[in-house]
């Protein structure tokens, strides 16, 4: 199973908005509606974000919000803030009932 | 509040085992799956396998079968990963993993236990 593909790196401005792709296939993100994304800060565990492509577990800022079309999920943070800069990973379910990461994003606040 | 207590840091000869615990607490303990999830050093994330602590089923990546096995202790509310034949491309953090069955997101997540394969 080969990991998802997203960008190695994103960055914006306080207060803008930024995308992060995450490209699956029709066995995994494209599939099924389990595509998650956690925020992981250097030498932290991953923190759950989104869950089932848009839903916001309780206690995550409204600032981040998730979608997907066909194979491909998304995350946007907008109004970016200092503490929004961290590395940011997509999951999906797969159809042999595996689990695959992303690649892996790393968000800069200039 | 739930809770994922991994146990403390590691480090092996190529060629060894490693086992590894994480100890869950604020929950019904077999209402929940637990995945192992590791990371090399300055890599991204990479899924191992899961474990039902209702019953001990398991399943694994197929990049760890026949090395890694999951298992459970229902007396202490733990699960254990063993891996095996250690290669120095083992060195990771292991995380492990919460899903109440069927979600398929992972939330919480242990600490992590760095897993250091030196000779």
């Amino acid at each position: 199973q080969s990991a998802l593909t997203q960008p190695a790196s994103v960055s914006g401005s306080p207060g803008q908005s930024i995308t992060i792709s995450c490209t699956g296939t029709s066995s995994d993100v494209g599939g099924y509606n389990y595509v998650s994304w956690y925020q992981q800060h250097p030498g932290k565990a991953p923190k759950l974000m989104i869950y089932e492509v848009s839903n916001r577990p309780s206690g995550v800022s409204n600032r981040f919000s998730g979608s997907k079309s066909g194979n491909t999920a998304s995350l946007t943070i907008s109004g970016l803030q200092a503490e929004d800069e961290a590395d940011y990973y997509c999951s999906s379910r797969t159809s042999s009932g595996s689990y695959v990461f992303g690649t892996g994003t790393k968000v800069t606040v200039l | 509040q739930v809770q994922l207590v991994q146990s403390g840091a590691e480090v092996k000869k190529p060629g060894a085992s490693v086992k590894v615990s994480c100890k869950a607490s604020g929950y019904t303990f077999t209402s929940y799956y637990i995945h192992w999830v590791r990371q090399a050093p300055g890599q991204g994330l990479e899924w191992m396998g899961i474990i039902n602590p209702n019953g001990g089923s398991t399943s694994y990546a197929q990049n760890f079968q026949g090395r890694v096995t999951m298992t459970r202790d229902t007396s202490t509310n733990t699960v254990y990963m063993e891996l095996s034949s250690l290669k120095s491309e083992d060195t990771a953090v292991y995380y492990c993993a919460r899903e109440k069955h069927g979600d398929c997101w992972f939330d919480p997540w242990g600490q992590g236990i760095l897993v250091t394969v030196s000779s």
